[in-house]
């Protein structure tokens, strides 16, 4: 089992929808755990950081499953500005964050 | 907010060059680390330092090698640059060795290699 692995996508949503995906991580001994969104060309930038069971921030919710290790992250009302690449984090057994290869979501008109 | 300066954001070299991309922060971060990001592979870790002076092998070092002798700095270095290093680089720091610190990253340098 890979260290954490995401759903590659492309997720295709129209604008207002509700969209989520996940990330699975095999270290159970994990205890934070973060998003980030990467825009075309440019650099991941810190989303969303999930220290126990959840997380949310406007319309942008980051769930904590322990039991079956993952984490999601919901995103309400979509808007064409959140089509980009969501990037999740998870320490490692060393405390090294190890990344997800990202899903991509697309919002269309 | 934390500010993690890359110091160019293109970059084109040709093959057998050594080349030097140089990374700054300016939050007192000990721990910097240097990624590769390629089409259908991700974000993969080449060197990380968490202190200056120290330095330790990411999952794809070779053809690299690091430089921090201040700890603001985080210097990644091709010493004989080859066509497959041919990427985005993307520089990133974090405040300690914590779980609970993320990591914050650089503009990014796109690096061609001829």
């Amino acid at each position: 089992r890979k260290e954490v692995e995401q759903d590659p996508g492309p997720f295709n949503v129209p604008e207002g929808a509700t969209v989520a995906f996940n990330c699975t991580y095999s270290n159970s001994a994990s205890q934070s755990f973060f998003w980030y969104r990467q825009d075309c060309r440019k650099e991941p930038k810190l989303l969303m950081s999930v220290y126990s069971s959840g997380n949310e921030d406007g319309r942008f919710t980051a769930q904590l499953n322990r039991a079956s290790q993952y984490i999601s992250l919901l995103i309400r009302d979509s808007k064409l500005s959140d089509s980009a690449t969501y990037l999740c984090a998870v320490p490692n057994a060393g405390n090294m964050l190890t990344f997800g290869g990202g899903t991509r979501l697309m919002v269309k008109p | 907010d934390v500010k993690v300066t890359q110091s160019s954001r293109y970059l084109v070299k040709r093959t057998g060059e050594k080349v030097f991309l140089e990374c700054v922060q300016d939050m007192d971060h000990e721990n910097m680390f240097w990624y590769r990001q390629d089409p259908g592979l991700g974000l993969r870790l080449i060197y990380f330092s968490y202190d200056v002076k120290m330095k330790e092998k990411g999952d794809i070092p070779e053809g690299y090698s690091v430089s921090r002798e201040k700890k603001e700095r985080f210097s990644l270095i091709l010493e004989s640059a080859s066509t497959n290093q041919t990427s985005m680089y993307l520089c990133a720091s974090s405040l300690d060795g914590g779980q609970n610190q993320p990591q914050h990253f650089g503009d990014g340098t796109r690096l061609s290699i001829l």
